[in-house]
């Protein structure tokens, strides 16, 4: 069974550096073709997908974000990671980290718990 | 990119059926996914593809396709069916788009 878990800092001051980071157990990060991705949720909001890092290693990002994010992996640790600068309030939100794969349909089988972020001085 | 618009909020009686929509140009191309989220929860997947359940999802959950229009249906709506329902899929630019979101009461 595939589980992802985010971590992080929960509170971040504006102007900042968002790191976060999503461990991947029961599934290799570089194995099958998968779109390992980062999603998040403004308070009492829908969801954004923010973009993903494909097992081949090739990334592709939300434009609404202004190529503020960047997402990386180690492929030692099976982890994957999202950095976001230029952070404001705006940038409040819980995050999550999913596999997304194309089964007959894009789609995200597997998410973490998500993790919150409050971006304030 | 493309958007998906669905209604903000829809309501059904316990055991009825409901239908929820997500409209989208990307629907005439790629399938669309169905996500449940309950507060607090991380969303979980309901349906994929051509009316793909993954395990442990209920049968009186399925899905439906036409043209630019995908379709969640809960035939016999339980109390537990009460939940924000997200529709997703990818645009012909590579990014993927999430709809609004429907909140579902169960009256």
């Amino acid at each position: 069974q595939v589980q992802l878990q985010e971590s992080g800092p929960g509170l971040v001051k504006p102007s900042q550096t968002l790191s976060l980071t999503c461990t991947v157990s029961g599934g290799s990060v570089t194995g099958g073709d998968f779109y390992w991705s980062w999603i998040r949720q403004h308070p009492g909001k829908g969801l954004e997908w923010i973009g993903y890092i494909y097992s081949s290693g090739s990334t592709y990002y939300n434009p609404s974000l202004k190529s503020r994010a960047l997402i990386s992996v180690d492929t030692s640790n099976n982890q994957f990671f999202l950095k976001l600068n230029s952070l404001t309030a705006a940038d409040t939100a819980v995050y999550y980290c999913a596999r997304g794969e194309d089964g007959g349909a894009y789609h995200f089988g597997y998410w973490g718990q998500g993790t919150l972020v409050t971006v304030s001085s | 990119s493309s958007e998906l618009t669905q209604d903000p909020a829809v309501s059904v009686a316990l055991g009825q059926t409901v239908r929820i929509t997500c409209q989208g140009d990307s629907l005439r191309r790629y399938y669309a996914s169905w996500y449940q989220q309950k507060p607090g929860q991380a969303p979980l997947l309901a349906i994929y593809g051509n009316n793909n359940r993954p395990s442990g999802i209920p049968d009186r959950f399925s899905g439906s396709s036409s043209g630019n229009t995908a379709s969640l249906t809960i035939t016999g709506a339980q109390a537990e069916d009460e939940a924000d329902y997200y529709c997703n899929s990818r645009d012909t630019s590579g990014s993927w788009v999430f709809g609004g979101g429907t909140k579902l009461t169960v009256l």
